[in-house]
């Protein structure tokens, strides 16, 4: 399977905790973006990569969040001291930087959070 | 904010054709019409994308009006596997292409 991997799929933790997710993009994909759902929702954006540059961030990005990617590879996204509110689908995506399918990303399954 | 306008629910019978609509009377002339569908439990999935012509492809059509103030997702045949939310989303364009999703349209596929 070549498709965007996430990990955990599913985290329940403690308010309080710090949690780690990560993503791996398709290989080829130099972009990568985080977003995040809420039950009723569609997904939010979060931030996003060209290769290794954080190059945006949403509002929606508390300073309890971080989101790295070392190598231009697979990224993490860290949440720090946890809330309640935090709870929600951490979705990845991936897509080229140009050339042909640039338009479109494509999403991993998603890392299930539930704070408690 | 989201800038497209879904209805919240529709319903359809199994093999028939189904037309989802998206109003996105802000449109501005870079900005790419995009359809993703989420299955339950699942990341979204890339349906079709256009700009100014229809646009078909394996899994559906796309139309879109003159003025692309609005677009149509179709269907050909549904199946029980169409049942999602499917999402119509203007790009933001630019550097980044950040998607910014709506709360899109649940279709319900009856057998």
């Amino acid at each position: 399977d070549t498709g965007v991997s996430q990990n955990p799929r599913h985290k329940i933790t403690k308010r309080g905790q710090n949690v780690t997710f990560r993503c791996d993009p398709i290989s080829e994909h130099n972009r990568l973006y985080w977003y995040r759902q809420t039950l009723g929702q569609g997904p939010e954006f979060l931030t996003y990569f060209q290769n290794e540059a954080q190059l945006e961030k949403s509002r929606l990005l508390s300073d309890r969040f971080s989101a790295e990617r070392p190598k231009g590879s697979f990224s993490t996204l860290e949440i720090q001291r946890t809330e309640q509110g935090d709870s929600a689908m951490y979705l990845c995506a991936s897509s080229p930087a140009s050339g042909r399918g640039y338009e479109t990303q494509y999403f991993g399954p998603g890392t299930r959070l539930l704070v408690l | 904010d989201a800038k497209t306008t879904q209805p919240n629910s529709m319903e359809s019978n199994e093999e028939e054709p189904v037309h989802l609509p998206c109003n996105h009377s802000t449109i501005s002339g870079t900005d790419y019409i995009h359809w993703y569908r989420q299955l339950p439990s699942q990341g979204p999935e890339y349906v079709i994308h256009g700009l100014t012509s229809n646009v078909n492809n394996r899994m559906a059509s796309l139309a879109i009006a003159e003025d692309r103030k609005s677009s149509t997702l179709i269907l050909h045949r549904a199946t029980l596997r169409d049942a999602a939310v499917y999402y119509c989303i203007l790009s933001e364009g630019g550097a980044t292409n950040k998607l910014i999703f709506g709360t899109g349209t649940l279709l319900a596929v009856q057998p």
